[in-house]
């Protein structure tokens, strides 16, 4: 049973356009959710994060979207750079049941193209 | 702040052998976290601690896995009699209280 999903495997964006990553989730008691980054042979890289009582938050050229009521979140990075190349993770917890484990999707790969 | 270290990066085994692996987690960084990842999946839970206490385990965790967290610093995780769907990318991550995970850059197990 896959509780968070990213149904795209993977992404091209030309340089300097804007990328938007989705991931849905399936459970309702989910209400903190993050996206990583991460290179091959490296663990993920922390980016963003948001909590259920938000439905934006924004950090640099990143910004994750929340809605709740379709449970989907998205990430877009604006404007995309060639080091932006990396598979995605979209990962969420149910902090306020005291569940602070994460559960993730099987990521998006996203290239860059110059 | 040097970020969460793994020891050590790589680990080739014979099946049926044991594997400890070793996690630092950010030195001030109250809970610790295990996960495992392979081939085309996001990581998937393991275990986690509080201090010294470990609160969680998965059912993924079988009894031929242990983790310890003695003295609540650093980790290891146990693997006795290895085989080879062991072989995968186990990942550490600390926190502190409900903030984010930051992870380690994992221990590569491959088990012949």
């Amino acid at each position: 049973d896959q509780q968070v999903k990213q149904n795209s495997p993977s992404l091209s964006v030309q340089e300097g356009r804007i990328s938007i990553l989705n991931c849905d989730y399936t459970n309702s008691m989910f209400d903190y959710f993050l996206w990583y980054k991460k290179y091959p042979a490296e663990g993920p890289t922390f980016l963003i994060s948001i909590s259920s009582i938000k439905d934006k938050n924004e950090d640099g050229r990143f910004t994750v979207f929340l809605n709740k009521s379709a449970k989907h979140l998205s990430l877009h990075i604006v404007p995309s750079q060639p080091g932006d190349s990396a598979v995605y993770f979209c990962a969420a917890s149910a902090l306020g049941v005291g569940n602070e484990k994460l559960t993730f999707g099987t990521g998006t790969r996203l290239t860059i193209i110059p | 702040d040097t970020g969460v270290s793994q020891d050590p990066r790589h680990k080739i085994t014979k099946r049926g052998q044991n594997v400890t692996f070793r996690c630092d987690p950010i030195s001030e960084h109250n809970r610790l976290y295990w996960y495992r990842q392979t081939l085309g999946q996001g990581p998937e839970f393991l275990t986690y601690f509080q201090n010294e206490a470990q609160l969680e385990k998965s059912r993924l965790l079988s009894d031929r896995f242990s983790a310890e967290r003695p003295k609540g610093s650093f980790s290891t995780l146990e693997i006795q009699r290895t085989e080879q769907g062991d072989s995968a990318m186990y990942l550490c991550a600390s926190s502190l209280g409900g903030d984010p995970q930051y992870f380690g850059p994992g221990t590569r197990l491959t088990v012949l």
